[in-house]
């Protein structure tokens, strides 16, 4: 089975710029995540799908950040403008659903895009 | 919304022994889920474990075991016979209507 596929895996840009990530999930996974994680910390969740649905996009920051699932598949995660501030990892993550909480909600990651913004 | 807590951001442990990592949930949904996650140096997140609500019984998966107390909202990821390559960030993460992460221990595991 395929794993969840994330393009670039690195991605140096300079702030104000802009800069799109892509995820492709594994087939079948009805709920994606996109995740911020800082060097040190735990992954922030940004935004959570549900086929082609928000379920939940609270921490993303929407004058700058921007996210679509369509056709309920891939995803592309989108930063304009960059700063500083926004350098980190951005995992993506699929599961077979987000809820009730059991097996069948475990999230399996992509290896992640790790943007420097200079 | 959930909380995660995971008060150590740093454990050491002596290869062979058993290693105890802490993580306190706060839900006042009765069905919830917990699930640990390691994640080496190489970044890729790796899951170890799952433990719901209403199991019965604590979940064990090889060397990895949850000391889940439920009165107490701790679900504690034990070790069993630390080897050097558990020498990574754990994660503690709880499924709601969001995926939730603790902020993570660093284990290291000493020769």
């Amino acid at each position: 089975e395929a794993g969840v596929a994330q393009s670039p895996r690195y991605k140096i840009i300079e702030k104000r710029q802009s800069v799109a990530f892509w995820c492709n999930p594994i087939s079948g996974h009805a709920t994606l995540y996109w995740y911020q994680q800082i060097l040190g910390q735990g992954p922030k969740l940004l935004i959570q799908f549900q086929n082609n649905g928000v379920v939940d996009d609270s921490q993303l920051p929407k004058d700058r950040f921007s996210a679509e699932r369509l056709k309920g598949v891939d995803s592309t995660l989108k930063i304009q403008p960059a700063k500083l501030e926004d350098s980190a990892v951005y995992l993506c993550a699929s599961s077979l659903r987000g809820s009730p909480p059991d097996r069948d909600t475990e999230a399996f990651f992509g290896q992640g895009t790790r943007l420097t913004v200079v | 919304a959930q909380k995660i807590t995971q008060t150590q951001p740093g454990m050491f442990v002596q290869e062979k022994e058993a290693v105890t990592l802490d993580c306190t949930y706060d839900t006042s949904d009765p069905s919830y889920g917990l699930f640990w996650y390691k994640q080496p140096s190489s970044g890729e997140m790796i899951f170890l474990i799952y433990q719901g609500s209403y199991d019965q019984q604590n979940a064990t998966e090889g060397r990895y075991s949850l000391n889940f107390q439920k009165a107490r909202k701790s679900a504690n990821l034990v070790i069993s016979a630390s080897q050097l390559g558990d020498s990574a960030m754990y994660f503690c993460a709880s499924p709601c209507r969001q995926l939730t992460f603790g902020s993570g221990t660093q284990l290291t595991v000493l020769p």
